[in-house]
């Protein structure tokens, strides 16, 4: 089955810097790619996603990018705000209808002012 | 959209008593999923349905485990008996076609 690693598992950075979160999976498969940011105390919360036929997206100041060829993708926040502060997944899936999702163990994520 | 609800928030119990979750999906969502998260194994999936059918319980740790979606608008998670190791968060989610899950705000359960 899918397996995916993230790191770095914590992450600590100052206000108005960059952070960059990596995940590798290993189901070549894979085809779609959600990240999720989870508050304390609150349940994951979809962020941005990005699929196979597509190589960059962006929302604002996220971004998530995914090389294929080498099965990892990552996830980018610029300008990094206090509130940014919190645990991020990322996920893969083959996109399937139905078909469950493998989380990445997680990073926490600290926004220094 | 009122968004995946869950009941109860918070339930403490004692070892040996039966635990019922409860789980209501986001309307026209046609997949449901059961997590449990703790800080050793972060997010487990348990077990999940498709047009509420059962396709993948290979989560579900032991028999103490079981899960039922008896229509489109309700899932139940039972524990019996319920061990002081079960305790953790229990997420349900819901999708569409198998993305963009949505997450409920989550059960956290304590078996004491």
């Amino acid at each position: 089955g899918e397996n995916v690693e993230q790191h770095p598992s914590t992450l600590s950075v100052q206000e108005g810097d960059s952070a960059v979160i990596k995940c590798t999976y290993s189901d070549s498969a894979s085809n779609y790619f959600p990240w999720y940011k989870q508050e304390l105390g609150k349940g994951p919360q979809l962020i941005i996603d990005i699929r196979s036929n597509v190589g960059e997206k962006k929302d604002q100041r996220i971004a998530v990018t995914l090389n294929k060829t080498a099965k990892h993708f990552s996830l980018h926040i610029t300008e990094t705000q206090p509130e940014d502060s919190a645990v991020y997944f990322c996920a893969a899936s083959t996109g399937a209808a139905g078909n469950k999702l493998t989380f990445g163990g997680g990073t926490r994520v600290l926004v220094k002012p | 959209d009122a968004g995946v609800i869950q009941s109860p928030r918070h339930e403490v119990t004692e070892m040996g008593q039966e635990v019922t979750l409860r789980c209501k999906p986001i309307s026209g969502h046609n997949s449901l999923f059961w997590y449990r998260q703790t800080m050793m194994r972060g997010l487990e999936l348990l077990i999940y349905f498709n047009n509420n059918v059962p396709i993948d319980d290979s989560g579900m740790p032991e028999d103490r485990f079981s899960a039922k979606m008896p229509n489109a608008s309700f899932s139940t998670l039972k524990i019996q008996p319920s061990e002081p190791r079960d305790s953790a968060v229990y997420f349900c989610a819901s999708s569409l076609f198998g993305d963009g899950y949505t997450f409920g705000s989550g059960t956290r359960l304590t078996v004491v």
